[in-house]
């Protein structure tokens, strides 16, 4: 298992419902990212861990709420989200330190009905 | 306000031809560029990037081009090939924190 894995890569929920993507990085990297991805719009970076550290909020709603346990497993908690939330999320790692080139993993494309 | 534009959401070259993708930026303190390529249903992949020191950056058909005083980059494709077909994101950084904003991306189609 090499890169870096989302699980599920496909993910429809209704508003009241709670769910959680995963993420997993092979690559000994020390930073993780969350972004997302609506259509046409820029990638939006949601959050951001240093060595299991938080390090950057970009004003996400409480309805998201991340978890890093360790520097390879990024979570992101969904909670009472809205249809709006509905867009592809990115987790993506990287050296800190090192050529800013991130890996990012497929994505979880999520719907919210 | 997007600090990373990329105004052409669509792109189409005939084969053979050059492509070229364009990117404007607003935060003079951004260092570094990148760029990165997206398939459908697969993350954004790395491409190539350029630092705020040099003007060009080549890597085999792909040469990123900067230009300071204007805030302006740009990624040429020479020659294009229909697997170069996705779409493009530009992206940039600054003072060495791991913060990547990006572009809304361009849709690059290269048609036979």
């Amino acid at each position: 298992e090499t890169g870096v894995t989302q699980t599920p890569r496909h993910l429809v929920m209704g508003m009241t419902n709670k769910k959680s993507l995963k993420c997993e990085q092979h690559l000994g990297h020390n930073a993780m990212y969350w972004y997302k991805q609506s259509a046409k719009k820029p990638l939006e970076l949601m959050f951001v861990y240093n060595f299991k550290e938080q390090t950057e909020n970009n004003s996400v709603p409480s309805r998201f709420s991340p978890e890093c346990p360790n520097s390879s497993h990024l979570f992101l908690h969904l909670h009472t989200l809205q249809p709006e939330d509905s867009a592809l999320y990115l987790c993506a790692s990287s050296q800190d330190g090192g050529n800013y080139g991130y890996t990012f993993g497929s994505g979880t494309r999520l719907t919210v009905v | 306000d997007q600090q990373v534009k990329q105004n052409s959401p669509s792109l189409s070259v005939q084969e053979g031809r050059i492509s070229i993708l364009n990117c404007d930026y607003t935060n003079s303190m951004f260092d570094y560029f990148l760029w990165y390529k997206k398939y459908p249903a697969e993350g954004p992949t790395f491409l190539i990037s350029i630092s705020s020191i040099k003007d060009k950056n080549e890597d085999g058909r792909f040469t990123v081009f900067l230009n300071k005083s204007a805030k302006h980059l740009s990624l040429h494709i020479v020659p294009s090939q229909p697997g170069d077909s996705a779409v493009y994101f530009c992206a940039a950084v600054s003072g060495g924190y791991n913060k990547l904003i990006f572009g809304a991306g361009t849709r690059l189609a290269v048609h036979p």
